[in-house]
């Protein structure tokens, strides 16, 4: 069953480093979603993209943060100057519909900033 | 507004008990989706079950079932005969005309041998 990949599993980086979070969305897809989990809170929604450019941002992602598809199967997520409290997990989810309510997600990588 | 509200933040039982997860929301659309998900220590989302506003028959997976009931805006989780390996956080989500997934706070169940 295809499915929803993340890499690295685990990112560890100093503060003021330039961090980015791949995810190989399912193939078909077309909409791509950055979720954020600060360690034992809830899942927040980051950003979603779709026909290669953003279509909905949430406060949370400021001027630090960027997304890109850069080809035909990645989908990134850039952070320019890590800061301590970016250390989270980091989802990445994708569905093949705009009218679809269902997101598949990835695995997660869980970036720690020291 | 749209809302999921899990009042339990943490539970303990020992094994083999029964114990089961509310899960509140509130929503104006007609038409939305409610979604459950285990969050291992590991820290990756579990997909369990997805359930549309239109069907309120509930569901049974083995140890797991659910309790859909639109009256009272509510779709509550149990696991029957807990386990071990039931211990994580367990994550009510909710998607309705909009498409955004609204999370619940989740859920931390400890099942204690």
């Amino acid at each position: 069953e295809p499915e929803v990949t993340q890499t690295p599993s685990h990112q560890v980086t100093q503060m003021g480093q330039e961090v980015i979070l791949r995810c190989v969305p399912i193939s078909n897809h077309l909409y791509f979603y950055w979720y954020r989990q600060i360690l034992g809170q809830k899942v927040e929604f980051l950003v979603s993209f779709y026909n290669n450019e953003i279509s909905e941002k949430s406060e949370i992602f400021d001027d630090q943060f960027s997304v890109e598809r850069p080809d035909g199967s990645n989908f990134t997520l850039k952070i320019r100057s890590t800061k301590l409290e970016d250390s989270a997990m980091y989802f990445c989810a994708s569905k093949q519909d705009r009218d679809l309510f269902e997101q598949y997600f990835g695995p997660g990588t869980r970036l720690t900033v020291t | 507004a749209q809302k999921v509200t899990q009042a339990q933040t943490e539970i303990s039982v020992v094994e083999k008990e029964d114990v089961t997860l509310d899960c509140v929301y509130e929503t104006r659309d007609t038409t939305y989706y409610l979604f459950w998900y285990k969050q291992p220590p590991s820290g990756e989302l579990v997909f369990l079950i997805r359930r549309n506003s239109f069907d309120e028959q509930n569901e049974i997976s083995g140890r797991y079932s659910w309790n859909f009931q639109k009256s009272t805006s509510s779709f509550n989780f149990t696991i029957t005969a807990s386990q071990v390996v039931d211990s994580a956080v367990y994550f009510c989500a909710l998607s309705g005309n909009n498409r955004k997934l609204i999370w619940g706070l989740g859920t931390s169940l400890a099942v204690n041998p």
